[in-house]
């Protein structure tokens, strides 16, 4: 069975300094992995994902993150935080059956960033 | 492209009262997930639909039903609100191994 673990509910940096947001999974087969984004009160908005391409996968507004299998962790970087990246970050897994049907998506609980000037 | 719409945005219900959150995409996308949202629990998986005429449960779904009506829309129904039903629900939809896309969200209250 699928499912995501972040690892930290709330993380808090200074403007201009790095953010580290960490997700780990747990998958039976060949997981695709994702971090969405929410503003408050906003929907969610894709920031980047892992389909068994790069190991290194680069996003929107400068962030990226590295799959690494032997870890099963997909944790969420970014060199330099801006005040705008606020928000709420999601680490979901999608997994694909071996008989190649489309899984569930799942979850992480969510990690609250906070920038402070 | 109009992606994926839920209507209505806003909802309020008296608890014992019924409802359905409706949901389309445009995107001839195989599979359809209905998702609540609870402040520190992340998105919960309700039920969803991995193709036309085919529906399972996810991690919450009582006191829901769904219905896939066509491969564009997938419907949630709830028969008697309860106040624990309060809540932000999302649809969503996918093709394949792709990226989900989202609805704006339904924000529910159940009173």
């Amino acid at each position: 069975a699928q499912s995501v673990t972040q690892l930290d509910s709330h993380v808090s940096v200074s403007e201009g300094t790095p953010v580290l947001l960490r997700c780990n999974y747990s998958s039976s087969y060949s997981p695709s992995l994702f971090w969405y984004v929410q503003h408050p009160n906003k929907g969610l908005q894709l920031l980047l994902k892992y389909t068994s391409a790069a190991t290194l996968v680069k996003g929107i507004n400068g962030f990226e993150a590295e799959f690494k299998k032997s870890e099963t962790s997909f944790h969420l970087t970014k060199p330099s935080a801006h005040m705008s990246d606020a928000a709420e970050y999601f680490c979901v897994v999608s997994e694909q059956d071996y008989g190649g049907s489309q899984g569930n998506l799942i979850f992480g609980k969510g990690t609250k960033l906070s920038v402070k000037p | 492209n109009a992606g994926v719409t839920q209507t209505p945005k806003f909802q309020v219900l008296k608890t014992g009262q019924s409802m359905t959150l409706q949901c389309a995409q445009d995107m001839n996308h195989n599979s359809m997930y209905w998702y609540r949202q609870d402040p520190g629990m992340g998105l919960r998986l309700i039920y969803y639909s991995a193709s036309e005429g085919t529906t399972d449960k996810g991690e919450v779904p009582n006191g829901y039903n769904v219905s896939r009506l066509n491969k564009r829309e997938f419907s949630l129904r709830l028969e008697s609100a309860a106040p624990s039903q309060t809540s932000v629900y999302f649809c969503a939809s996918t093709w394949g191994r792709t990226e989900a896309f989202f609805g704006q969200g339904t924000r529910l209250t159940v009173v």
